[in-house]
């Protein structure tokens, strides 16, 4: 079974370009999730889609991210125009329903390194 | 305002010894902690969990401790191997959320 793929894996872009990064989360999975480590800090929540819906954005930093899960299935997001501070990277994760509360693995991808010159 | 430059916790520890790395929370209404495990240049990868209504899981080689008093967790290794260089994070649920809440990881570099 294919695990959670991430596109591109690498990216270097300029300040003030647009990057938009793809995520195909385990088939059959539902929930979606966006997360970001910067160099040496946690790795924060972005959001979580369930299947078509944004069901938690409260992590995006800005207006300057747009993520979007058209038919329930991959995910896009999008960083318009990139910022220095945008440099990271950007993980993507998937989980089935019905695990909320407890006992519910979430896998993760690669990532998507992203650096913004 | 936020700090720049930090560095990440760092356990070093010799081959086959045992390693035990520990994390804080402070949610009191998490009830599922898990501990990944992050390889240079892969993504988090799930070692083990544990329910709040447990104080100890066991799994191959490693062992998770959960201490809700005081709000710890930690993931001690047996005989550790060079294999096991990595940054290991803990994250948190709380109740009903579907979103762990990660913490800021700690290297573990391992010696032969």
């Amino acid at each position: 079974e294919a695990g959670v793929t991430q596109f591109p894996s690498h990216s270097v872009i300029e300040k003030g370009q647009t990057v938009t990064l793809r995520c195909d989360p385990i088939s059959g999975h539902d929930n979606l999730y966006w997360y970001r480590r910067v160099m040496g800090k946690e790795i924060k929540f972005l959001l979580h889609f369930v299947k078509e819906s944004k069901q938690d954005e409260s992590g995006m930093p800005n207006n300057r991210f747009l993520a979007e899960r058209t038919g329930g299935t991959y995910s896009t997001l999008k960083v318009q125009p990139a910022e220095l501070e945008d440099s990271g990277v950007y993980f993507c994760a998937s989980s089935p329903l019905g695990g909320g509360g407890g006992g519910n693995t979430i896998y993760f991808g690669e990532g998507s390194w992203l650096t913004v010159v | 305002g936020e700090s720049v430059g930090l560095h990440l916790p760092t356990l070093s520890v010799q081959e086959g010894d045992n390693s035990i790395i520990n994390c804080a929370y402070s949610n009191s209404a998490s009830d599922y902690f898990i501990w990944y495990k992050q390889e240079s240049g892969k993504g988090p990868q799930f070692i083990i969990d544990i329910r709040s209504n447990m104080d100890k899981r066991q799994g191959q080689r490693v062992t998770v401790l959960l201490n809700k008093t005081v709000k710890h967790l930690s993931l001690q290794i047996a005989a550790t191997q060079p294999g096991d260089s990595a940054v290991y994070f803990c994250a948190s649920r709380a109740g009903g959320s579907y979103i762990p809440t990660f913490g800021r990881g700690t290297s573990l570099i391992v010696h032969p």
